[in-house]
C-alpha cells in the first residue's frame, strides 16, 4: 500500500490553456474523491466517483471543468480554459467503500497556479 | 448547513498541551474527523470518532465530543515542534462528503 499519488506535485500555466491531473488512488479503493482547497481554507469538495460511476459533482465544478475514472481505478481532472481563480491545491482522496467507517486518506495534492 | 468552524490561531509552548477547538453543524453526522496539514503537503488523517463516543484516545492524541453542544476538541499532549501545523476538523454527510472547518494553526515555540 503505497498511498493516494497526484501527478503533477505542481502546475504553473497560463490563462487559457487546458491542464489535466491525475490521481492514483490506494489500490483495491473502490470511492475516489476530488477536492479543491484556496489558500487559507479548507478542502471543499467537487466530485466523487464509486468505481467508475461519478455519483456527485459540486456546484463549484463548472462546465469547464470534468473528472473521469474509466476503469474504476485511477482517475482524471481537466480544467479548460484556465482562469486566475482556479488557482489552488486540487487534493484527491480515497477510501474503500465499507459500510461503517469509511476513512478517507487524501493524496499530496497537486497545486495549480494559472498566470 | 455545511459550516464548520474553528479557531484561526493556537500558539503553545513546547511540552505543553494544544487543545483545538471545533464546532459541527449536522448532528446526523456518523464521524468526526481531525485531518493535519503540514506546509505545502496533503492531508494526514490524525484520528476520527464516532458520533455516539464522548472521547477516544490514541497516543498523545484526546477526541472530546459533546454531541448536544456539537463540539469537538483535539487536545495533544506533550506537543512537540513536529506538531506545528495546521489542524482541520470535518463533518461527514451523505456518508461520504467531507466538510472540513477553515483550519487552526499551531505554532510551538520554544
Amino acid at each position: 500500500d503505497t498511498g493516494v499519488s497526484q501527478d503533477p506535485r505542481h502546475k504553473i500555466t497560463k490563462r487559457g490553456q487546458n491542464v489535466t491531473f491525475r490521481c492514483d488512488p490506494i489500490s483495491e479503493h473502490n470511492r475516489l474523491y476530488w477536492y479543491r482547497q484556496t489558500l487559507g481554507q479548507g478542502p471543499e469538495f467537487l466530485t466523487y466517483f464509486q468505481n467508475e460511476a461519478q455519483l456527485e459533482k459540486s456546484r463549484l465544478l463548472s462546465d469547464r471543468f470534468s473528472a473521469e475514472r474509466p476503469k474504476g481505478s485511477f482517475s482524471t481532472l481537466e480544467i479548460q480554459r484556465t482562469e486566475q481563480g482556479d488557482s489552488a491545491m486540487y487534493l484527491c482522496a480515497s477510501s474503500s467503500g465499507q459500510v461503517t467507517t469509511d476513512t478517507q486518506y487524501f493524496g499530496p495534492g497537486t497545486r495549480l497556479t494559472v498566470l | 448547513g455545511e459550516d464548520v468552524e474553528q479557531s484561526l490561531f493556537l500558539s503553545v509552548r513546547e511540552g505543553d498541551s494544544s487543545v483545538i477547538n471545533c464546532t459541527y453543524t449536522d448532528s446526523s453526522s456518523t464521524y468526526l474527523y481531525w485531518y493535519k496539514q503540514e506546509p505545502g503537503a496533503g492531508l494526514q488523517l490524525l484520528t476520527y470518532i464516532f458520533s455516539n463516543m464522548d472521547m477516544k484516545q490514541d497516543q498523545r492524541l484526546t477526541v472530546l465530543l459533546n454531541k448536544k453542544d456539537k463540539h469537538l476538541s483535539l487536545r495533544i499532549a506533550d506537543t512537540q515542534t513536529g506538531d506545528s501545523a495546521i489542524y482541520f476538523c470535518a463533518e461527514i454527510y451523505n456518508d461520504y462528503k467531507l466538510s472540513f472547518g477553515a483550519g487552526t494553526t499551531v505554532t510551538v515555540r520554544a
